[in-house]
């Protein structure tokens, strides 16, 4: 079975410009997770979507930080503009879990984009 | 709100040791427990999980976990390292439900190096 796929792998821009992830989770995956891992810290969560809804966005910069699942298959994040407080690794995750469910299903998550904010 | 603490930030070890990451939580509501591994420039992958049951969990490459909820600690263990473990553990902690199920919170990292 494939993976999460994320693209890029690696991305370098100048503070104020702005850029954008995309995500694949595993078929058949109704739940999809975008997180947020700066260095020397544990992921945190930005948003959760269901199917092509969003879940919980309650850490999310909005003003700064969008994000999308059209289609409820692959997502995009995308942050304009960026600031030098961006530069993180960027992690997709996705799930078989249905929201209410009360099984926690695990979490399959893939390589991450490294973005450097200049 | 939940919280994850992980109390070693870096964890060296001989070839062959036995090896204790420690992780302690903050909860107000019972929580499931995991813990993660990322090998560098990698994704997380699990180890194990507790959901319920046996506090004493067993995962993959020979790892376990036992989970205590009187001292809401989760500390993993492993009877004897090998250099490919090295990489960083994550112990983190999700609400079984409400609106935020299956979210995930992430303890800040235990970076484990195993020395021949």
């Amino acid at each position: 079975e494939a993976g999460v796929a994320q693209s890029p792998r690696y991305k370098i821009i100048e503070k104020r410009q702005s850029v954008a992830f995309w995500c694949n989770p595993i078929s058949g995956h109704a739940t999809l997770y975008w997180y947020q891992q700066i260095l020397g810290q544990g992921p945190k969560l930005l948003i959760q979507f269901q199917n092509n809804g969003v879940v919980d966005d309650s850490q999310l910069p909005k003003d700064r930080f969008s994000a999308e699942r059209l289609k409820g298959v692959d997502s995009t994040l995308k942050i304009q503009p960026a600031k030098l407080e961006d530069s993180a690794v960027y992690l997709c995750a996705s799930s078989f879990v249905v929201a209410g469910a009360s099984i926690q299903e695990t979490q399959y998550f893939g390589p991450g984009t490294r973005l450097l904010v200049l | 709100a939940q919280s994850v603490t992980q109390l070693d930030s870096q964890v060296p070890v001989f070839e062959e040791a036995p090896v204790e990451l420690r992780c302690n939580y903050s909860s107000s509501v019972s929580v499931y427990l995991f813990w993660y591994v990322q090998y560098p420039n990698q994704g997380l992958q699990l180890l194990l999980k507790y959901l319920s049951g046996s506090t004493l969990v067993k995962g993959i490459n020979g790892f376990e976990a036992e989970f205590n909820k009187s001292q809401t600690s989760f500390h993993l263990r492993k009877p004897s390292v090998h250099i490919s473990d090295t990489a960083e553990y994550f112990c983190a902690v999700s609400r079984p439900y409400g609106g935020s199920q299956g979210n995930l919170i992430f303890g800040k990292g235990t970076k484990l190096s195993v020395k021949p």
